[in-house]
């Protein structure tokens, strides 16, 4: 069974468009993220939420929205994407947001914007 | 402004060597140290993790070194394999962070056989 998945794997797309990505966790986790890797492998974290209220929400243009929709889902909305929007985006999940609450990856999104 | 720097950028072994990891943090709040490993197509998976509270922590061929007073990390990994060959990140957060791991920039292991 897959912990957490993503849909789609791969997402190519012209600059200007609006796509989703969705993520669902079966863990039973109470928090799931969303994080940017970029061409250099740089992971770093957008948003967090924890039982459904956004609890992280680092330095992203506001063209980026999460939506949780309950506990086991978290979805990334883009508006008006951009060339630098092309990376790998991942989902993850931890069963708390405390200190040492390990974080589940999903398999990630390739977004390719033309 | 990298809280988390990582080296080497990249790293060859040969197979049964030990490959070693340097991470180095600025912010003396972080508390918890956690190391990924991610395979090409993957998303990162937990390896290993310390708190400050001890200097040393191992587990079967992995090992985290702290050095709290230098503010530095490391992750030893014995008797390196070819399927070890990934890119490793280390990653540190601190109480109160509600699970915000700040991720060194990774380090690409290549273990040749």
């Amino acid at each position: 069974d897959t912990a957490v998945s993503q849909t789609p794997k791969y997402l190519v797309t012209q600059m200007g468009n609006d796509k989703s990505i969705k993520c669902e966790q079966n863990l039973g986790h109470d928090t799931m993220y969303w994080y940017k890797q970029d061409s250099k492998k740089f992971l770093k974290i957008m948003f967090s939420y924890n039982n459904k209220e956004l609890i992280i929400n680092e330095t992203v243009p506001n063209r980026f929205s999460p939506k949780s929709p309950d506990k086991a889902h978290l979805n990334l909305h883009i508006n008006s994407l951009e060339l630098g929007d092309s990376a790998v985006y991942f989902c993850a999940s931890s069963r708390t947001s405390g200190l040492e609450g390990e974080q589940f990856f999903g398999p990630g999104t390739r977004l390719t914007v033309l | 402004q990298q809280q988390v720097k990582q080296s080497p950028q990249s790293l060859i072994v040969q197979k049964g060597g030990i490959s070693i990891i340097n991470c180095a943090y600025e912010n003396t709040a972080f508390d918890y140290f956690p190391w990924y490993q991610q395979f090409p197509g993957k998303g990162p998976a937990l390896l290993i993790a310390i708190r400050p509270d001890v200097s040393e922590k191992k587990e079967g061929r992995f090992t985290i070194s702290f050095n709290k007073s230098a503010k530095q990390f490391s992750l030893h990994i014995m008797d390196s394999q070819p399927g070890d060959s990934a890119t490793y990140f280390c990653a540190a957060s601190m109480r109160g962070s509600q699970g915000n791991l700040i991720f060194g920039k990774g380090t690409k292991l290549s273990v040749k056989p």
